[in-house]
């Protein structure tokens, strides 16, 4: 039963626009959720993360949002360039447990000049 | 500053063998986790090890054993290798409590194909 859904395998989006990846989970013991990017041959690399005592976090040009009550976060990249063009993966977490994250299963963003 | 470093990158392995996966971070991390990447799966927790001197299963422990060295050392075996275990693997550590500001790092990750 996959608790951490990423239900868009891949995207393609214009170099200069938004890109939008989402994300949904199943446990509402999760509060604490992370991006990670993965680029080909390398290990994933952390993004941004948000706590669920708060609904948006922001880092430059990455943004997270949540809304606990669909259960859903989304990763916003604006603008986009080339070299955004990754694997994206959403983690979740439950604090008060061990700490231990649950992936999603990645999305391929591509961005085109 | 190395971070988090695994051995060998790439092994290709027959049906019935053995072997470890070495991991090691400089991080003076407490906790320690092994992962696998499938395509279409994400990452899945194989074992992890929050401290020195525990270990315990993650979502797909069966067919490996883990063993936490010391505090900068988590090794992954596979005892009796299979095709289904074929897999990039990522040794992964982080400081205990994830709370906001920390996180879990990743090494560069090992390639296993078991034919």
């Amino acid at each position: 039963d996959q608790q951490v859904k990423q239900n868009s395998p891949s995207l393609s989006v214009q170099e200069g626009r938004i890109s939008i990846l989402n994300c949904d989970y199943t446990n509402s013991m999760f509060d604490y959720f992370l991006w990670y990017k993965k680029y080909p041959a390398e290990g994933p690399t952390f993004l941004i993360s948000i706590s669920s005592i708060k609904d948006k976090n922001e880092d430059g040009r990455f943004t997270v949002f949540l809304n606990k009550s669909a259960k859903h976060l989304s990763l916003h990249i604006v603008p986009s360039q080339p070299g955004d063009s990754a694997v994206y993966f959403c983690a979740a977490s439950a604090l008060q447990g061990a700490q231990k994250l649950v992936f999603g299963q990645g999305t391929r963003l591509t961005i085109n000049p | 500053n190395a971070g988090v470093t695994q051995t060998p990158k790439f092994q290709v392995l027959k049906t019935g063998q053995s072997m470890t996966l070495q991991c090691a971070q400089d991080m003076n991390h407490n906790s320690m986790y092994w992962y696998r990447q499938d395509p279409g799966m994400g990452l899945r927790l194989i074992y992890y090890s929050a401290s020195e001197g525990t270990t315990d299963k993650g979502e797909v422990p069966n067919g490996y054993n883990v063993s936490r060295l010391n505090k900068r050392e988590f090794s992954l075996r596979l005892e009796s290798a299979a095709p289904s275990q074929t897999s990039v693997y990522f040794c992964a550590s982080s400081v205990p409590g994830l709370t906001s500001g920390n996180t879990i790092y990743f090494g560069e990750g090992s390639w296993l194909t078991v034919v």
